[in-house]
């Protein structure tokens, strides 16, 4: 079973500049979610894609947009970057959901080790 | 809204005392809640989770909805368990899919010898 894993390890930018994060998922997962971490904060969740569509989206602007494959990688894209979008960025794969009895319950999501944005 | 709560940003304690990370939260819907673990050049990873009622590394945690906690324990600290831990409460994300999570701000465990 491959781990997810992302790309590339640490990233610098100026002001303005675009950037284009990667994560490719866990075997035989189709979800992918997207997490900013500023320094000393907790994760927090920017959107998250099946089957290739967004599904549910947290406070972040147009400028944070993304993109998922077929075969389930995703791509988190920053336009215009600002000062305050150093952080580092993770993504967690996982199934949409497991049923426990009669209900469907989150399933786990599994963490990447992150891409570190610096923007300058 | 949903939120969570750690109220401890740090908390040391000596090996083989007892350790009680806290962890409140709100949140209109039934929760799930999770404890996640960074272990020092670690990716994060999930420690316990509350619907599985399970004991991972000596830890366990109970939800009680009636105080809106879902505070982690082991009865004896490790030096191994210094890490930073994170609560963090799964809602949906929305359509047909689940599992939005909304962490707390991280409480960081030291154990001393």
């Amino acid at each position: 079973e491959t781990g997810v894993t992302q790309s590339p390890t640490h990233l610098i930018k100026t002001r303005g500049q675009q950037v284009t994060l990667r994560c490719s998922s866990q075997s035989g997962h189709n979800t992918v979610s997207w997490y900013q971490q500023a320094l000393g904060q907790g994760p927090q969740f920017i959107f998250q894609y099946y089957r290739e569509e967004e599904n549910g989206r947290g406070n972040f602007p147009p400028r944070f947009s993304g993109l998922q494959f077929p075969n389930y990688s995703s791509e988190l894209n920053v336009n215009a970057l600002e000062l305050d979008d150093s952080a580092l960025y993770l993504c967690a794969s996982s199934t949409p959901w497991v049923r426990t009895g009669n209900r469907d319950r989150a399933d786990t999501q599994y963490f990447g080790p992150g891409t570190r944005l610096t923007v300058l | 809204a949903q939120r969570v709560t750690q109220p401890e940003k740090l908390l040391s304690v000596f090996k083989g005392a007892p350790v009680e990370l806290k962890c409140n939260y709100s949140y209109s819907g039934s929760p799930e809640l999770f404890w996640y673990v960074q272990y020092s050049r670690q990716r994060l990873q999930l420690l316990l989770r509350h619907i599985s009622r399970e004991s991972i590394k000596g830890f366990t945690a109970d939800l009680n909805k009636g105080e809106t906690s879902f505070h982690l324990k082991k009865p004896f600290a490790q030096e191994e368990d210094s890490a930073m831990y994170y609560c963090a409460l799964s809602s949906n994300a929305g359509g047909t899919s689940y599992g939005k999570l909304t962490f707390g701000q991280g409480t960081i465990l030291t154990v001393h010898p």
